[in-house]
């Protein structure tokens, strides 16, 4: 049972256009989410995180959105550079009793920026 | 600086083989974890240790095991009984906190062949 699912197995767009990745979740338990990127042959590094009481999350040119009544997430990339080629993972946790925290991951989104 | 450290980086093993992956921490972080990462199938939790002396089994743990006789230390041994253990293995550690996000930091891998 996927608990969290990124349905585009990749995504491209042209250098300073807007990239938005999507996540979809099961378990209305995940208190929070977070988002990871990862470059081959390296361990993922952590971008943003988001509180499911909030709906909205920024830093810098990264955006997280949180949509609780759809179960749905997605992170905005605005402008983007070709430096953010990269997978992006989405992951979250539940910290409620009987949890430890530990993190549930989505299959990976691959973004393609173009010069 | 600190952080997670996994050697070998590259491993291959004859069928039949165990082997065991090293992951080293200096964050003094007091969880740490084994993901496995397959293409299309995102991070998969395989063992994850909340404090020295404990741990627990993830989503995946069939054919592996870990010992956690340090803070610092999390080897992942891959035993024969794993049925298809060529993959990409990160670890990773956090701190242990009640509340908040749960932000792993993750080491580089160790890709596992099995010839």
């Amino acid at each position: 049972d996927q608990q969290v699912k990124q349905n585009s197995p990749s995504l491209s767009v042209q250098e300073g256009r807007i990239s938005i990745l999507n996540c979809d979740y099961t378990n209305s338990m995940f208190d929070y989410f977070l988002w990871y990127k990862k470059y081959p042959a390296e361990g993922p590094t952590f971008l943003i995180s988001i509180s499911s009481i909030k709906d909205k999350n920024e830093d810098g040119r990264f955006t997280v959105f949180l949509n609780k009544s759809a179960k749905h997430l997605s992170l905005h990339i605005v402008p983007s550079q070709p430096g953010d080629s990269a997978v992006y993972f989405c992951a979250a946790s539940a910290r409620g009793s009987g949890n430890t925290g530990k993190l549930i991951f989505g299959q990976g989104t691959t973004l393609q920026v173009k010069p | 600086d600190g952080g997670i450290t996994q050697s070998p980086k590259y491993l291959f093993r004859k069928e039949g083989q165990n082997v065991t992956l090293s992951c080293e921490q200096n964050l003094n972080h007091d969880a740490m974890y084994w993901y496995r990462q397959d293409p299309g199938q995102g991070l998969r939790l395989i063992y994850y240790s909340q404090i020295v002396n404990d741990f627990q089994k993830g989503d995946i743990a069939e054919g592996y095991s870990v010992s956690r006789e340090k803070k610092e230390s999390f080897p992942l041994t891959v035993t024969s009984a794993q049925k298809n253990p060529t993959a990409f293995y990160l670890c990773a550690s956090s701190i242990a906190v009640a509340s908040g996000a749960n932000v792993l930091t993750f080491g580089a891998g160790s890709r596992l062949t099995v010839l």
